[in-house]
């Protein structure tokens, strides 16, 4: 089973910062690389899914960036928000996809 | 209408016994996945399947199954129900194959197992 692993494991800022964190994988076999929101007592949300080297995505205040040939994604968001608060997971996909392996997540919590 | 729903939301079950979690996606995704959130609430992938090939985490106790009566199913069968089996159990599912490639995972809300 794949090694996927996130920094920091939780972060706490401030209403209005900006912040990101790393996902970083295997960068051989690659074929997606996902990033999810989870809440609390919810299903994990997908933000984005990026497949090539490269892959600049955006959503709102949050962006994401990919770089397959060193293995690592940043996630930003920009001004967080309160409601922002979530744990934030990549999700990295070797074997044409279908073994999805979920990092262990970045708790971000968007003090008011 | 949902488009992966598992049930139940809620098991409570004695050790030993045998149970069954239900999932269908209604997406028409080619592969469906059973994760596990263990107690540090991490997600820790089960099995991925789709009709052409089962991949099975190998920490993962034969006394799971994974069974896929057609393509929208994919059912999780545990027998001999041990403590440490109590956690939360995640279906989701994507579409790997296909000119849009591969999508992001849909997920089910989660069944709460707890063993007594």
């Amino acid at each position: 089973i794949l090694n996927v692993e996130q920094s920091p494991q939780s972060l706490h800022v401030q209403e209005g910062d900006s912040t990101n964190f790393t996902c970083s994988f295997p960068s051989s076999n690659f074929y997606a690389l996902h990033w999810y929101r989870w809440e609390t007592a919810k299903s994990p949300e997908a933000l984005f899914v990026m497949t090539l080297n490269g892959d600049e995505k955006k959503k709102g205040r949050i962006s994401a960036t990919l770089n397959t040939k060193e293995g690592y994604s940043y996630l930003y968001i920009k001004g967080s928000q309160p409601e922002d608060s979530a744990t934030y997971l990549c999700a990295f996909g070797g074997n044409y996809g279908q073994n999805f392996v979920f990092g262990p997540g970045t708790r971000l919590s968007v003090l008011p | 209408d949902t488009a992966v729903s598992q049930t139940p939301k809620y098991l409570v079950t004695q050790m030993g016994n045998d149970k069954s979690i239900k999932c269908e996606q209604n997406l028409g995704h080619d592969t469906m996945y059973w994760y596990k959130q263990d107690s540090k609430k991490f997600l820790k992938i089960m099995f991925s399947y789709n009709n052409k090939e089962l991949i099975i985490n190998e920490t993962v106790p034969n006394r799971f199954s994974p069974k896929s009566p057609d393509k929208a199913h994919l059912n999780l069968h545990i027998n001999s129900l041990e403590l440490g089996d109590s956690a939360v159990y995640f279906c989701a599912s994507s579409q790997v194959s296909g000119r849009a490639g591969n999508t992001e995972a849909f997920f089910g809300q989660g069944t709460r197992l707890t063993v007594v």
